[in-house]
């Protein structure tokens, strides 16, 4: 079966603070890869996707990045973190049918404080 | 914006069955009804998603009004832990990269 795993859990940085998250999908091959981001009392934002080792498409422009290095890996990251990236990150990954996506499982989730 | 609208709160006691309604009266007809939940702290957890017929596995069943304009999940016996915020989301097509999430239900099982 498949599993998605991401961490750390829980991260406080300083403002100004560089972010690595990273994420990893075992169980299946060329999944799609995604990164969300749940504001305190609010919904959840879709920030970056990738159909495949390279491919990373922006959902909306911040002050974060994502990296797919590997097939099953997703990092999302920051050179300077501002107090408005605090938030509930969220990996999540999809079969990947021929560029098409499926039903979208999500992991445990990262919490980000920025003090 | 998300194309659904749920009651912000509803409560059921433990061991009944929990209906849980949402409207999606613009629904396109290659879009697909998705349930998710969220327990507090915690990622979302797909429940159920249907497209034209009604839905059944081993966690919930998904009713779909024949005009496809509303839908209602059903938790056949709800239990303490089913207590979460749960989402109905309609998805632009099932190559979609995005799920739009909107405030959805808040379930709370009482004992």
């Amino acid at each position: 079966s498949q599993t998605i795993h991401q961490w750390p859990a829980t991260l406080v940085q300083p403002v100004g603070s560089p972010l690595s998250l990273e994420c990893t999908v075992e169980g299946t091959s060329n999944p799609n890869l995604y990164w969300y981001r749940q504001a305190a009392g609010r919904g959840l934002q879709l920030l970056f996707y990738s159909v495949g080792i390279g491919q990373i498409s922006s959902e909306v422009p911040q002050n974060l990045s994502a990296s797919r290095p590997q097939d099953r890996q997703f990092i999302l990251s920051s050179k300077k973190l501002l107090l408005s990236d605090s938030g509930f990150y969220l990996c999540a990954w999809s079969v990947n049918l021929q560029g098409s996506g499926n039903t979208i499982y999500f992991g445990e989730g990262s919490w980000l404080t920025v003090v | 914006d998300a194309k659904t609208t749920q009651p912000p709160s509803m409560d059921c006691a433990e061991g009944r069955a929990a209906n849980l309604p949402c409207n999606h009266s613009t629904i396109s007809g290659n879009e697909y009804v998705y349930w998710y939940r969220q327990i507090h702290s915690q990622g979302p957890q797909y429940i159920i998603h249907g497209l034209k017929n009604n839905e059944t596995n081993e966690m919930a069943s998904l009713i779909i009004t024949e005009d496809r304009k509303s839908s209602t999940l059903i938790l056949p016996h709800a239990t303490l832990r089913d207590t979460a915020v749960y989402y109905c989301i309609v998805r632009p097509s099932r190559s979609s990269y995005k799920l739009i999430f909107g405030s959805g239900t808040r379930l709370l099982v009482r004992p």
